[in-house]
């Protein structure tokens, strides 16, 4: 079975764009996380979805945004970039009965020049 | 309040045991969970512990839980090269319907011939 994956990898933009971080959660689970990591810090909550409602939301600015579809893959959209946006963006996807144990993807690494 | 934290940095031999030392301050964890960071990757689940439980084997890893003093260690027996990465602890934590994981900053395991 495939673990979760994102896209795309690597990325790099400029202040003031925006960006779109893919993620498909491994199959039959419902639920996506999305975590930021800043280099040398451990991952910081942003966002939980299950079936489709977020779920809960972490102390990020409202230009971090998220959905999830109906085959329970997810984006993760930034708007007007900061270099501060800089980091590995991780996604992890977990079983509709035990939420709490998530398994991460890859990441994306986003670089804000 | 939440706040998770680890040593930064430990070293040891190849064939040793390594020690990894936690400290998290949310009694209401259900769960806390070991993860797995190599360099430029994403987080690999390696373990966890329900939080009425006080010890933990699975092959080479054990945990240990001092749910009064709100301690957690993982041991790896045997520690082989392949073990050199970043170590972090999480608890898992409900925030009204969401279920989040708290990191701490990591723990860079060096294991030398």
């Amino acid at each position: 079975d495939a673990g979760v994956t994102q896209s795309p990898t690597h990325l790099i933009k400029t202040r003031g764009q925006h960006v779109t971080l893919r993620c498909s959660p491994i199959s039959g689970h419902k639920s996506v996380s999305w975590y930021q990591q800043v280099l040398g810090q451990g991952p910081q909550f942003i966002f939980q979805y299950y079936e489709k409602e977020e779920r809960g939301r972490g102390n990020f600015p409202d230009r971090f945004s998220a959905r999830q579809f109906p085959n329970y893959s997810s984006e993760l959209n930034v708007n007007a970039l900061l270099l501060g946006d800089s980091a590995l963006y991780l996604c992890a996807s977990s079983w509709e009965g035990r939420q709490e144990t998530q398994y991460f993807g890859p990441g994306t690494r986003l670089l804000v020049l | 309040g939440e706040d998770v934290e680890q040593s930064l940095f430990l070293s040891v031999r190849e064939g040793d045991s390594s020690v990894i030392n936690c400290t998290y301050t949310d009694s209401s964890s259900t769960y806390l969970y070991w993860y797995k960071q190599e360099p430029g990757a994403g987080l690999q689940l390696l373990t966890y512990i329900f939080s009425n439980m006080d010890m933990k084997q699975d092959q080479r890893l054990t945990v240990l839980l001092n749910k009064k003093d709100k301690h957690l260690s993982l041991r790896i027996a045997d520690t082989q090269t392949g073990d050199s990465a970043i170590y972090f602890c999480a608890e898992s934590l409900h925030t009204g319907t969401a279920s989040k994981l708290t990191f701490g900053t990591g723990t860079r395991l060096q294991v030398t011939l």
